[in-house]
């Protein structure tokens, strides 16, 4: 069974600065999919920026980004000029290729941002 | 709006009662996934139905029990409840190989 862990359970960030936030996982298979979803306080799953692990380019979502690192199983989440509405939990998601689209989550970093 | 409807959004009920958590899917999405999400926890996987039929199951206990209707929206049975089960619980709907999109969940409160 796939895992994904989260290591840092809270991140802080001033505003307009940069923050990663990181993610790793374990899985045996070569394809398959990787996300960051954004829960903010109204408890919403946001998608945030989603990877395909057969592109070797990084993700882009205007000020999100991916570090996407197949063979270290890395997955981080880098948001430039931080703006107070980034505040929230973040989840990594791992999705297998062809196991129905069932998401494995990873147990969230809360971000926190200072104005 | 992910167009994915839950309800009720909050529910509070004693130990030992039955409720159910009622979900429509998004137009269109065949498969529906229910979460369940303790306090300040990650979303665990439940149960997933496609079509009507049972696709994937994961920690669901017993106690729990889900369906998929011919209209396609699907019904999430707790029953026995416990104070554990106080939880948030997400459902989530996908066209079939496409990304997933969620309700905006229906809190439970066990006392």
């Amino acid at each position: 069974a796939q895992t994904v862990t989260q290591s840092q359970p809270e991140m802080s960030v001033q505003e307009a600065e940069t923050v990663t936030l990181s993610c790793t996982y374990d899985t045996s298979e070569s394809d398959y999919y990787l996300f960051w979803y954004k829960q903010p306080p109204s408890r919403q799953m946001i998608l945030v920026i989603r990877q395909e692990a057969y592109k070797q380019q990084n993700a882009t979502e205007n000020r999100f980004s991916v570090n996407f690192q197949k063979a270290a199983k890395s997955f981080s989440l880098k948001i430039s000029d931080s703006q107070l509405g980034d505040a929230a939990m973040y989840f990594c998601a791992y999705r297998s290729y062809n196991a129905g689209n069932m998401l494995t989550f990873g147990g969230g970093t809360r971000l926190m941002v200072k104005p | 709006d992910s167009g994915v409807t839950q309800t009720p959004k909050h529910l509070i009920t004693a130990t030992g009662q039955r409720v159910t958590l009622r979900c429509s899917p998004r137009s269109g999405d065949l498969s529906v996934y229910w979460y369940q999400q303790s306090l300040d926890q990650g979303l665990q996987f439940l149960i997933q139905y496609y079509n009507g039929e049972e696709r994937a199951k994961g920690n669901i206990l017993e106690r729990f029990s889900a369906q998929q209707f011919p209209d396609l929206h699907s019904e999430l049975n707790l029953s026995s409840l416990e104070l554990g089960d106080s939880a948030l619980y997400f459902c989530a709907s996908s066209l079939s190989g496409g990304e997933l999109f969620f309700g905006e969940g229906s809190r439970l409160t066990v006392l």
